[in-house]
């Protein structure tokens, strides 16, 4: 079965400072995607990035950027210089395909991350 | 375009009383969800569908009820509420890639309800 570890339950940092969500994942299938939602104060669900089990570049997009290694079935989120508005709960899932094409998404338990000023 | 939409945002129940919540999305999705949100354990799926008047079970669908007579709308029914059920309820959507060996697009979340069973 899927299954989604986030090893970090909290991460509390300081404004300006680098931060790094782990993200391991387990599946036997050999095409599947991989997802980051950030879940601000506010309750809704975000979504930042989709990626392919083919694709492996790592991708940046402005401060954030993500590491994704087959290898060792790792997605690790990067945020670069971390501001106050980056707090919240950070999901990473996983895709599980089912029947007719259905997708559903297994969720880590989730990464609470503290930005202070 | 209001995308994924959700109502109520807030209710409260007795134990045994029952309810619908409504999922609404205006982006012509072919696939539907609802999750629910319980501390510590991120979102867990309940019933799904893959298109208008069908469904099927998730990892959690014990207790809970769905229907997708519209495409455009999906109903989680709680019929006899239970404590167990206090959380929040969060629907999602997505598209159908096209191919003939597609998967579906990104999952796309509502705002979600918060339940709380008494």
């Amino acid at each position: 079965a899927q299954k989604v570890t986030q090893a970090q339950t909290e991460i509390s940092v300081v404004e300006k400072e680098d931060v790094t969500l782990d993200c391991v994942y387990e599946t036997r299938d050999t095409t599947y995607y991989l997802f980051w939602y950030k879940q601000p104060p506010s309750g809704e669900l975000v979504f930042l990035i989709r990626r392919n089990s083919f694709d492996e570049q790592n991708e940046i997009s402005g401060r954030y950027s993500w590491n994704f290694q087959k290898s060792t079935s790792s997605f690790n989120f990067t945020i670069t210089a971390s501001q106050v508005v980056d707090s919240a709960v950070y999901f990473c899932a996983l895709s599980e395909f089912g029947p007719g094409g259905s997708e559903k998404l297994v969720f880590g338990k989730g990464t609470k991350l503290t930005v202070n000023p | 375009n209001a995308g994924v939409t959700q109502t109520p945002k807030f209710r409260v129940l007795k134990t045994g009383q029952s309810m619908t919540l409504l999922c609404a999305q205006d982006m012509n999705h072919e696939y539907m969800y609802w999750y629910r949100q319980d501390p510590g354990m991120g979102l867990r799926l309940i019933h799904y569908s893959v298109g208008e008047g069908t469904t099927a079970k998730g990892e959690v669908p014990d207790g809970y009820n769905v229907s997708r007579l519209k495409k455009q709308n999906f109903l989680l029914g709680l019929e006899s509420a239970a404590p167990s059920q206090t959380s929040v309820y969060f629907c999602a959507s997505s598209a159908k890639t096209p191919g003939s060996s597609s998967f579906p697009d990104t999952q796309y979340f509502g705002p979600g309800t918060r339940l709380t069973v008494l």
